[in-house]
């Protein structure tokens, strides 16, 4: 089946510290990949994806590459700010036997960036 | 900047009791889902909704749960009988079309069952 393993947290780092968070993937076809991240008090809001192999998704300085030989698509920054303290998600998107778009997350890594 | 809202923000309820969490999804938006996420643990995926029907349903989403859409604008998720187990983080998620990739998801309800 389809599924997606991230770096376990908490993770804590002092700002501007370079940022790495490891996700791996499991799946069958070609699967999209995104990276979501919950602010505390909000919902989980798309940060970036990639939709095919060599892909790098790219948004507010976090960048991530889809890895098929790896099957990875890590996350990273090169400078993180006290902003940036959130769970961050990996996800997967896939289209079931019915037809239907389905994401599947891994169980999320919570960033805490002290000042 | 549209958004997903869902209410309440964290409802206590005892076991065997009926809840229902309320979604507002973003207003030209088609299809619908819920997904919950126990303490701890991963988030998943409960049901899609599209056409005013279930369109996909995990293994999760047994009798005791439903959904619909009221009256046109409300997502709702009905558990009729709750039960301790049934704890988590209950996130609302909605997209426009089928072919584009981005679920908008609301802030989430705490289901607390005691």
């Amino acid at each position: 089946g389809n599924s997606v393993t991230q770096m376990e947290g908490p993770v804590t780092l002092s700002e501007e510290a370079f940022l790495t968070i490891n996700c791996t993937y499991t799946a069958t076809g070609y699967p999209s990949l995104f990276w979501y991240v919950q602010y505390p008090g909000e919902g989980l809001q798309l940060l970036l994806k990639a939709t095919k192999a060599d892909d790098k998704g790219s948004n507010k300085g976090f960048e991530a590459t889809y890895r098929k030989e790896t099957t990875s698509f890590h996350l990273e920054k090169g400078s993180v700010q006290v902003s940036d303290s959130a769970v961050y998600f990996c996800a997967l998107s896939w289209v079931s036997n019915f037809g239907n778009e389905k994401l599947t997350f891994g169980t999320g890594t919570r960033l805490t960036i002290i000042p | 900047e549209p958004e997903v809202t869902q209410t309440p923000s964290h409802q206590v309820t005892q076991m065997g009791q009926e809840v229902i969490l309320r979604c507002v999804p973003i207003s030209n938006h088609l299809y619908f889902y819920w997904y919950r996420q126990i303490l701890g643990q991963k988030v998943e995926f409960l049901v899609s909704f599209y056409n005013n029907e279930i369109s996909e349903k995990s293994e999760i989403f047994d009798d005791q749960f439903s959904v619909e859409r009221p009256d046109g604008s409300n997502f709702t998720l009905k558990i009729r009988s709750t039960k301790l187990e049934d704890s988590a983080m209950y996130f609302c998620a909605t997209k426009w079309g089928q072919e584009t990739y981005e679920q908008y998801f609301g802030p989430g309800t705490r289901l607390t069952v005691t």
